[in-house]
């Protein structure tokens, strides 16, 4: 296994449109979430899901920002009506659920550019 | 979600030890209390993380205060790849993960 690998890596986009990520997590783990860090700042929370369930929204999720994982396995990020504040990395990060407090797995990001 | 404080960024020498101080008086009796670290243009990877006693692995060792509201990361000989943001977080069980800005360790050769 080659670690969670997250497609793609830049994508550069004009204002208005829509865009969407993939992340790919580690085979055996059932948690996934999604993070967005801008310059200078910690990566900040997004949602998370269990399996297919999505577990928890943050605020800071707007209704432009959609988020599936429909088998369980790899999860899509969509953005719709991209604005220039959307600029940002992306992270996805996998672990486990089963044994307590496991480490979280992160992939290397998708960087965002909204023109 | 519980707090934790550290200092914006710190300095120290190639192949000396390095103390990397946190914070956590409002830490609850459930919260572990995780390290990790990003180097630049990387995603966080994971360091360390413990409950009540110190902890020892390949990279790091962490030491926990007796009433648990500080923490500090050892680095027991830096390099020059130590340098990134390591951040301190508290988590709940199996509770999501929140950051903080972390601290932003520079090391000098």
């Amino acid at each position: 296994d080659t670690g969670v690998s997250q497609d793609p890596r830049h994508k550069i986009t004009k204002r208005g449109q829509n865009v969407t990520f993939r992340c790919d997590p580690i085979s055996e783990h059932n948690r996934l979430y999604w993070y967005r860090q801008t310059l200078g700042q910690g990566p900040e929370f997004l949602t998370y899901f269990q399996n297919e369930a999505q577990l928890e929204k943050s605020r800071l999720l707007s209704n432009r920002f959609s988020a599936e994982r429909p088998k369980g396995s790899f999860s899509t990020l969509e953005i719709q009506r991209t604005e220039q504040g959307d600029s940002a990395m992306y992270l996805c990060a996998s672990s486990r659920s089963d044994r307590a407090n496991t480490e979280a797995f992160f992939g290397q990001g998708t960087r965002l550019t909204v023109v | 979600d519980a707090k934790t404080t550290q200092p914006n960024s710190m300095e120290s020498n190639e192949e000396e030890p390095v103390h990397l101080p946190c914070n956590h008086s409002t830490i609850s009796g459930t919260d572990y209390i995780h390290w990790y670290r990003q180097l630049p243009s990387q995603g966080p990877e994971y360091v360390i993380h413990g409950l009540t006693s110190n902890v020892n692995n390949r990279m790091a060792s962490l030491a926990i205060a007796e009433d648990r509201k500080s923490s500090t990361l050892i680095l027991h000989r830096a390099t020059l790849r130590d340098a990134a943001v390591y951040y301190c977080i508290l988590r709940d069980r199996d509770d999501k993960i929140i950051f903080g800005k972390g601290t932003r360790l520079h090391i000098l050769p």
